[in-house]
Parts: structure tokens; sequence; C-alpha cells
């Protein structure tokens, strides 16, 4: 089977910089996936990471290090426009699945 | 493009009766999927579809069929609705299942409420 574990909430204010763990146990790792949903709406994919190391896109970063089977989302510049949840997400080895965390709801405060 | 398209947005029903959530999208994808999310979770994979004539169980099928005709449509049917089946439903897409294990397109959602 595969889990994830996040943290449930985080606060921080406009301006600041916030960082999401997201850490795994699978049967195999495939990539480690980011999404997006704020209330009341649908997830949207935010980034991926395949292999070790940083992706950056725009305000947003992920990291992956496979052999501490660990990710993390780095939200910079925190907008209001930010609060929302942020779910990580890992592929299944059969490669046809996605399996979600429960999710981090970031509230940004004025 | 629509994009990926869900209807209808609420339901209700009563138990034991039997609906269809609809799913359609526009963007010639192969892989779709179906997803319930239970207030403050994250989602869970009901039934997917690697292509036309093509589906497979998710981690949580019990009480849910689908079927996939053509590429575009992937309806969810419950087949004797539950007080425990009350959630979102939401329908994705990608153009391939290993595209798909990396990004999907999600519709806007079905609330689905079962008294």
């Amino acid at each position: 089977g595969q889990s994830l574990e996040q943290p449930s909430e985080v606060t921080a204010v406009e301006g600041a910089i916030v960082q999401i763990n997201c850490t795994y146990q699978t049967s195999g790792f495939y990539g480690l996936s980011w999404y997006q949903q704020h209330d009341g709406g649908a997830p949207t994919f935010l980034s991926y990471n395949a292999l070790d190391g940083l992706e950056e896109t725009g305000r947003f970063s992920s990291f992956l290090s496979r052999s501490d089977s660990y990710g993390y989302l780095l939200l910079q510049e925190l907008q209001m426009k930010d609060s929302a949840s942020y779910f990580c997400a890992v592929r299944d080895p059969a490669g046809n699945k996605l399996t979600f965390g429960g999710g981090t709801r970031v509230l940004v405060k004025p | 493009n629509a994009g990926v398209t869900q209807t209808p947005k609420f339901q209700v029903l009563k138990t034991g009766q039997s609906m269809t959530l609809q799913c359609a999208q526009d963007m010639n994808h192969e892989y779709m999927s179906w997803y319930r999310q239970d207030p403050g979770m994250g989602l869970r994979l009901i039934h997917y579809s690697v292509g036309a004539g093509i589906t497979d169980q998710g981690e949580v099928p019990n009480g849910y069929n689908v079927s996939r005709s053509t590429t575009e449509d992937f309806p969810l049917r419950l087949l004797s609705a539950a007080p425990s089946q009350t959630s979102v439903y939401f329908c994705a897409s990608s153009y391939s299942s290993l595209a798909g294990a990396r990004e999907q397109f999600f519709g806007p959602g079905t609330r689905l409420t079962v008294l």
C-alpha cells in the first residue's frame, strides 16, 4: 500500500514563505505531485518531481529527496489568494493511479 | 475547450435510490478517473479507465459502477445510495495513464447528499 503524511494546517502572513512537508511510504516510488484546491473548488495541478532536487514554477517550488521519502512544497511571497488546501500525491507502481495525502490547509493573514 | 464537465452540480438522494453522475471531457484524453472527497480529507480513487472499454477499480469501489463506451464520457453509477456515500465527487482526466499518474485535470465536482 501507499500512505502520505502532511501537516493539517499552516498559518502565515502575506509576503511570508511557507513550506509544506510530505512524507510518504510506498511499495515503489515513481514521482510526487502537488495539487492546490480552493474552498469549494476543484484540485488543480501545481508541480511534479520524479528526481531528487528542486523544481521551480514562479512563486512555488517543489523539492524531493527519494532517499528520505520526503518532499515539500515551498510557497514564496505569500498572497491572500494562496489560502487553499495543498495535497501531495504519489503514483502507484503500476502507473495508473494517484494516491493523495490528507491535505494541508494554508491560511494567509493580512 | 470546455475541459472536464460534470453534471449535476448538486444532488440529494434518499437511501436506496440509484443515480448516475455524468462526466465528459473534450480533450481526447485516454485516462479518466473518479474520486470522492469527504470533508477535510484528501481524494480517494473510486474507479478509473485507461481507454474506451477498459475500466478498473480504485481504492473505494464498493457501491459504484462505471463504464467507458466512448473516449469522451465516463459516467459513475450509484447502485443503491447510502448515507456513507454523501461526499463531493470529482471526475478527472489526463492524456495518458502515465501522465495521469502525474497530472490530472479535474472537473468542478458533484456535491451529493444521501438522506
